[in-house]
């Protein structure tokens, strides 16, 4: 099947500033797209999610942004904390529901002093 | 409300042994998936159940297996373990088929020596 992927294995940026995450995805089928932040040790969590009809879609701290013409998707995260520190993967999902999860590489975020 | 739960944790097996991993999902779900998660191929999707029966399946060779039991609790099975198979299996749970967002669990950590 067609794979979503990440432009960025690692980012790094300062504590405090704006992080921005980046995701592609090539099945023009997708219809619904969400954001996961992975923790060591722990299980993927639910970030943001976005449905094919929209285009942003915004959450505490985080805005997501999908642009279908070049099958480009973002996170934003605003004022970055130590806490953010994760790796976070996008994932896309077509077929109306009953498909798995198709999940990027993921994004390694590091939060800078 | 208690969240996904995976038991065991971490598992070691040599290869060759067989094993089955359980999951409880969050009070409510009847949807529970499977991933597995490895450094190299990342998060792939296995299979989901709801209501007792296999909804869609990733492309995994037949010795994945699960099941669903009538108060939701899922399990899969892996036969005749290859050193491959080492990775950790995540399980999510969702409400249905339509609601997409999916809730992990902390996944099991299986070593095959």
């Amino acid at each position: 099947g067609e794979s979503v992927g990440l432009h960025l294995p690692t980012l790094s940026v300062q504590e405090g500033d704006n992080s921005i995450i980046n995701c592609a995805y090539s099945n023009s089928a997708s219809d619904y797209f969400i954001w996961y932040k992975q923790e060591s040790g722990k299980g993927p969590q639910f970030i943001i999610d976005i449905r094919s009809n929209m285009d942003k879609r915004q959450g505490q701290r985080v805005t997501v942004l999908l642009n279908k013409t070049v099958k480009h998707l973002s996170l934003q995260i605003a004022a970055t904390q130590p806490g953010d520190s994760a790796v976070y993967f996008c994932a896309e999902k077509s077929g109306g529901g009953a498909d798995g999860l198709t999940f990027g590489k993921g994004t390694h975020l590091i939060i800078q002093p | 409300k208690a969240g996904v739960t995976q038991t065991p944790r971490y598992l070691i097996k040599t290869r060759g042994q067989q094993v089955t991993l359980s999951c409880s999902p969050i009070s409510g779900h009847r949807s529970v998936s499977w991933y597995q998660q490895t450094p190299g191929q990342g998060l792939q999707f296995l299979f989901e159940y709801f209501s007792e029966t296999q909804r869609n399946k990733g492309n995994f060779p037949g010795r994945f297996s699960g099941r669903q039991f009538s108060n939701s609790r899922s399990e899969m099975n892996v036969s005749t373990l290859e050193l491959g198979d080492s990775a950790l299996y995540l399980c999510a749970s969702r409400t249905g088929l339509v609601n997409n967002e999916q809730f992990f669990g902390p996944g099991t950590r299986l070593t095959v020596l």
